[in-house]
């Protein structure tokens, strides 16, 4: 059964700090991770989705890496804003046909 | 970008009582909808698959005479908890996948409903 963790749990960082979240998998067998953001009392939105057979992808100050192997992937944010604070939730889509979330990372950055 | 409507976004009931929450797709076709629901501290989990014009596939351990889910058009799809328990307080969240893409890629999000059941 896959599970999904995300570390920490909650981050509180100062602006226009640097910063990572992690997630890690128990299934390599994934077909793709995907990073999402959720705002409270909102829905998801999708930040980035690494297929299995890539090693990140970017969107602007966003970079998410994925080591399939060693069931992991990190979320860098570059220069950190106030507006980026945030739930950030990692899920993989395996051979079980859905999207298997972690708890998520709750991210506060203080102006 | 594909924008998918869900409602209410939040809604108090009595125990005993029933409660429909509505996945709509507003400008994209959606033959698949998923159902999750979120515990506080916990992650989001998947309840059940819905498929237009078929039955709903339950994960483990969901009731399926519990949470009764109606997929009766390719834009819309409703989840009814009846005999409402205050165990199912929760954060309910639909999402419906394009029509002919496959996997989660173009997967979308309701906003989700807060259940409270008092």
């Amino acid at each position: 059964k896959q599970e999904v963790t995300q570390i920490p749990a909650a981050l509180s960082v100062p602006e226009g700090e640097n910063l990572v979240l992690n997630c890690s998998f128990t299934d390599s067998a994934i077909y793709n991770l995907q990073w999402f953001r959720q705002d409270p009392g909102k829905g998801l939105t999708s930040l980035l989705l690494i297929q299995s057979s890539q090693r990140e992808q970017t969107s602007g100050r966003l970079n998410a890496s994925l080591d399939k192997s060693s069931g992991r992937s990190t979320l860098y944010i570059a220069a950190s804003q106030p507006g980026d604070s945030a739930t950030y939730l990692c899920a993989v889509w395996g051979g079980s046909e859905k999207l298997v979330f972690g708890k998520g990372t709750k991210l506060t950055v203080n102006p | 970008g594909a924008v998918v409507s869900q409602h209410p976004s939040r809604v108090i009931c009595k125990s005993g009582t029933s409660v429909k929450i509505e996945c709509r797709s507003l400008d994209f076709q959606a033959t698949t909808m998923f159902w999750y629901r979120q515990f506080p501290k916990k992650s989001l989990m998947l309840m059940a698959t819905s498929n237009e014009g078929s039955k709903a596939t339950y994960e483990q351990g969901v009731e399926k005479d519990k949470f009764l889910i109606n997929h009766a058009s390719l834009t819309l799809s409703t989840l009814t908890v009846t005999s409402a328990h205050p165990a199912d307080s929760s954060f309910y969240i639909c999402s419906a996948r394009v029509d002919g893409a496959v996997n989660n890629e173009k997967l979308f999000f309701g906003s989700g409903t807060q259940l409270s059941v008092l």
